[in-house]
């Protein structure tokens, strides 16, 4: 089975910090991606990568950045936490030409 | 504009009720079609999907989806809803040309009364 591992379940930050959230998958997949979910809007993507050190933006990637050094592991960065960032965090990945997408688990962030 | 939209935020249905849950897209050409679910503090798992070939397409645990070209739409089924079902249902496409780029509805939150 495909596993995604997200590095916190829950994660409570304060205003300005820098935030890092891990997402590591087991599988060797290309394609890795950074959502937010927030209620009555489902899941906007924040940024994708298709390969190491590639680097995608996706829908709303302002106050996002990620890094992608290995190709398990997908960093989203939060350079200074606000709280309109607080929200659930999912980590998802595919095969190269596979539309399907395995999640993690998320991380429920929330910035006070 | 490009949209997927889910009309109904909860349905509340009985256990032992057959389910409907409505999926619309706005694409010019037939874009690649899923349905998600997520359980209470869990990830999304995929329950079926849609590329190309016979629009009834068979999922994980008892559900269906037909896509309807004319209508534009990707509706859920499920003939007999069990207490286990009680989770928020997604629909997602990926727009022909779209590179892998999911593109997701708003979802809907699915109770079951026993």
């Amino acid at each position: 089975d495909v596993k995604v591992t997200q590095s916190s379940r829950y994660l409570v930050k304060r205003t300005g910090e820098k935030v890092f959230l891990e997402c590591v998958q087991d599988m060797d997949h290309e394609n890795m991606f950074w959502y937010r979910q927030d209620p009555g809007l489902g899941l906007r993507l924040i940024y994708f990568s298709y390969d190491v050190k590639m680097k995608e933006k996706g829908d709303i990637p302002e106050g996002y950045s990620v890094s992608r050094e290995k190709k398990e592991r997908f960093s989203l960065i939060l350079e200074s936490a606000s709280t309109n960032q607080t929200s659930m965090y999912l980590c998802a990945s595919s095969f190269g030409p596979s539309y399907e997408q395995y999640f993690g688990p998320g991380t429920r962030l929330t910035v006070t | 504009a490009q949209s997927v939209t889910q009309p109904d935020i909860h349905i509340t249905v009985s256990e032992g009720a057959s389910l409907e849950l409505r999926c619309n897209y706005s694409y010019g050409a037939t874009p690649y079609l899923f349905w998600y679910v997520q359980s209470p503090g869990q990830g999304l798992q995929l329950l079926l999907k849609y590329f190309s070939g016979d629009t009834l397409v068979q999922g994980i645990k008892g559900f269906e989806a037909e896509f309807k070209r004319s209508q534009s739409s990707f509706n859920l089924r499920k003939p007999s809803v069990h207490w286990s079902d009680a989770a928020e249902y997604f629909c997602a496409v990926v727009p022909s040309g779209g590179y892998n780029k999911l593109i997701f509805g708003a979802g809907t939150r699915l109770a079951v009364h026993p």
